[in-house]
């Protein structure tokens, strides 16, 4: 069936670590995976997206990896800072749909 | 560049009755998709609107519907309002042809069914 999932709910990191947020797909058809962070009161912001041909891809703090083979991606983002704090879903898409699937969310609080 | 618009941020209705949201989208932008947002939960596709035409659904029933005005913005309407329908209504919008993650999302309007 379609899903996206993540590993676990909350996640909290101290100021300064770096933090991972694990998701988990199950369509093998999916080819384009995207991350949102999405702080209290506001709506989705879009971080970083990576297709299946790749494995990673970097920005600013952040990267993705995808693992195609166990069909899971994650979020690593360096040097956790207090505006880090937010809810983090991943979404799924593939060729000729036009919505994303998004995941349930990980909440990441980050201790001063 | 103006973002995206939603209008009111927050309402209250009571089963059975009927609501409108709204949503400007960014400037530039031709294509408006809405998502419901449960508590807790990720956002789920409802539409997407593009060319004034509904352009793709997720499993809603036809008691949500929308519309799409020239100047791109959108409207959701839910009639027979259900107390499941509690939740934050989202819209993003985005260029036809551009990644579809490239979605800029709204605030959100806030429903509370009683």
């Amino acid at each position: 069936g379609e899903s996206v999932g993540l590993h676990l709910p909350t996640l909290s990191v101290q100021e300064g670590d770096n933090s991972i947020i694990n998701c988990a797909y199950s369509n093998s058809a999916s080819d384009y995976f995207i991350w949102y962070k999405q702080e209290s009161g506001k709506g989705p912001q879009f971080i970083i997206d990576i297709r299946s041909n790749m494995d990673k891809r970097q920005g600013q703090r952040v990267t993705v990896l995808l693992n195609k083979t166990v069909k899971h991606l994650s979020l690593q983002i360096a040097a956790t800072q207090p505006g880090d704090s937010a809810v983090y879903f991943c979404a799924e898409n593939r060729a000729g749909r036009r919505a994303l699937t998004f995941g349930s969310g990980t909440r990441l609080q980050v201790q001063p | 560049e103006t973002g995206v618009t939603q209008s009111p941020t927050h309402l209250i209705k009571t089963r059975g009755q009927q609501v409108t949201l709204r949503c400007s989208s960014q400037s530039g932008h031709n294509t408006v998709s809405w998502y419901q947002q449960a508590l807790g939960q990720g956002p789920q596709f409802i539409f997407q609107y593009y060319r004034e035409e509904e352009n793709g659904r997720g499993n809603f029933p036809p008691r949500f519907s929308g519309l799409q005005f020239p100047n791109y913005s959108s409207e959701l309407n839910v009639n027979a309002l259900e107390l499941d329908d509690s939740a934050l209504y989202l819209c993003a919008s985005s260029q036809s042809g551009v990644n579809t993650g490239e979605l800029f999302f709204g605030e959100g309007s806030r429903l509370t069914v009683l």
